[in-house]
């Protein structure tokens, strides 16, 4: 079965720390989407990116990277020099190659402290 | 340039009354969904649809229909509003092409049923 797990609940750092987001996955497909959405406190949800299960590359986009483990199925999120408008809930998602349906991980709800 | 935009915003209503949401896309994609995200931030699909056809259906009350009158549009219409269903209702759509995997939401409806 598949599912995703976001074992934090809640983080708060302070100001320009690093912080990093945990993603623990479970599928049976060889072939998969990894996503990461973001939820600021205006509600929307923005889509951050997309990994497919071939490519374990990692990501940087500006202070934001992402490590994709297919040996421990995780794909963390970290944020470098955090900084208060980073504050959001975080979510996690799959979708597997047969339905394109996501899997929504619980969300990890960051806070960046002035 | 709006991608995915829904109507209303908010929705404040009494029990047991009739509403609707209304989304659109104008990313030209194929499948278009609706989730409900209730006050834990869990985000669960209630309907897609693909070309205007029922794909997903999952368990919710038949007080809860859908209707696409074209590739673009998703709707939703709510009967016999209960208190229950207050939630953000968020709709998206996914492509069909190079990128079939990935999902992009509207700004969700805050729906408040007193």
């Amino acid at each position: 079965a598949q599912k995703v797990t976001q074992a934090q609940t809640e983080i708060s750092v302070v100001e320009k720390e690093d912080v990093t987001l945990d993603c623990v996955y479970e599928t049976r497909d060889t072939t998969y989407y990894l996503f990461w959405y973001k939820q600021p406190p205006s509600g929307e949800l923005v889509f951050l990116i997309r990994r497919n299960s071939f490519d374990e590359q990692n990501e940087i986009s500006g202070r934001y990277s992402w490590n994709f483990q297919k040996s421990t199925s995780s794909f963390n999120f970290t944020i470098t020099a955090s900084q208060v408008v980073d504050s959001a809930v975080y979510f996690c998602a799959l979708s597997e190659d047969s339905n394109y349906q996501l899997i929504w991980g619980a969300g990890t709800k960051l806070i960046i402290k002035p | 340039d709006t991608a995915v935009s829904q109507t209303p915003k908010y929705l404040v209503t009494q029990m047991g009354n009739d509403k609707s949401i209304k989304c659109e896309q104008n990313l030209g994609h194929d499948t278009m969904y609706w989730y409900k995200q209730d006050s834990k931030k869990f985000l669960k699909i209630m309907f897609s649809y693909n070309n205007k056809e029922l794909i997903i259906n999952e368990t919710v009350p038949n007080r809860f229909s859908p209707k696409s009158p074209d590739k673009a549009h998703l709707n939703l219409h709510i009967n016999s509003l209960e208190l229950g269903d207050s939630a953000v209702y968020f709709c998206a759509s996914r492509s069909g092409g190079a990128e079939a995997d990935t999902q992009y939401f509207g700004p969700g409806t805050r729906l408040t049923v007193l």
